[in-house]
């Protein structure tokens, strides 16, 4: 079936190296695409989002970037803190206001 | 900033109880959703609602669950017999009818079926 998934299950990054997320997705008709990050005991936080029509966004520290033609997600945290440790999921919306549909989810650990 | 609140924050419960978790949106948001997330795993959609009727639903939403906007501010998810598998952590989320499709999140209640 259709499936949002990540690449990696954890990734442990230098405080003030760059974070680099991945995430496939396999739904073509998937036209928004949204990155959250879940704090321990916290409802998921929106970080970043990308429409279909889109290449690269940016945002404070963040950058979405979309590659439609391998089906790829990615975020980039630029200068990543201990404050970004978290799991991070990737999600998918096929239509507007439909329902999310998200991936498995990716473990940020920042080292001092 | 206007947010999602959830109560209760646990909910601890026995098998074939019925329990109600409750969720008031954020103020002019007219999409509403429930998503749970059963511990270490992902975030699953399980049934939103637009209008006062369900818009889409999972399969994961049977005819144990159901859900409702009793008055102008509540939204409202049920599970008539609950059972062990339910138990999970239990997330509302809202987004405007304008503008950008962003959900916003509640901070969840966690359900615990004993």
């Amino acid at each position: 079936g259709e499936s949002v998934g990540l690449h990696l299950p954890t990734l442990s990054v230098q405080e003030g190296d760059n974070s680099i997320i991945n995430c496939a997705y396999s739904n073509s008709a998937s036209d928004y695409f949204i990155w959250y990050k879940q704090e321990s005991g916290k409802g998921p936080q929106f970080i970043i989002d990308i429409r279909s029509n889109m290449d690269k966004r940016q945002g404070q520290r963040v950058t979405v970037l979309l590659n439609k033609t391998v089906k790829h997600l990615s975020l980039q945290i630029a200068a990543t803190q201990p404050g970004d440790s978290a799991v991070y999921f990737c999600a998918e919306m096929a239509w507007s206001w439909g329902k999310l549909q998200f991936g498995a989810g990716t473990q940020v650990v920042v080292t001092p | 900033e206007p947010e999602v609140t959830q109560t209760p924050s646990h909910q601890v419960t026995q098998m074939g109880q019925e329990v109600i978790l409750r969720c008031v949106p954020i103020s002019n948001h007219l999409y509403f959703y429930w998503y749970r997330q059963i511990l270490g795993q992902k975030v699953e959609f399980l049934v939103s609602f637009y209008n006062n009727e369900i818009s889409e639903k999972s399969e994961i939403f049977d005819d144990q669950f159901s859900v409702e906007r009793p008055d102008g501010s509540n939204f409202t998810l049920k599970i008539r017999s609950t059972k062990l598998e339910d138990s999970a952590m239990y997330f509302c989320a809202c987004t405007s009818p304008t503008g950008e499709y962003e959900q916003y999140f509640g901070p969840g209640t966690r359900l615990t079926v004993t």
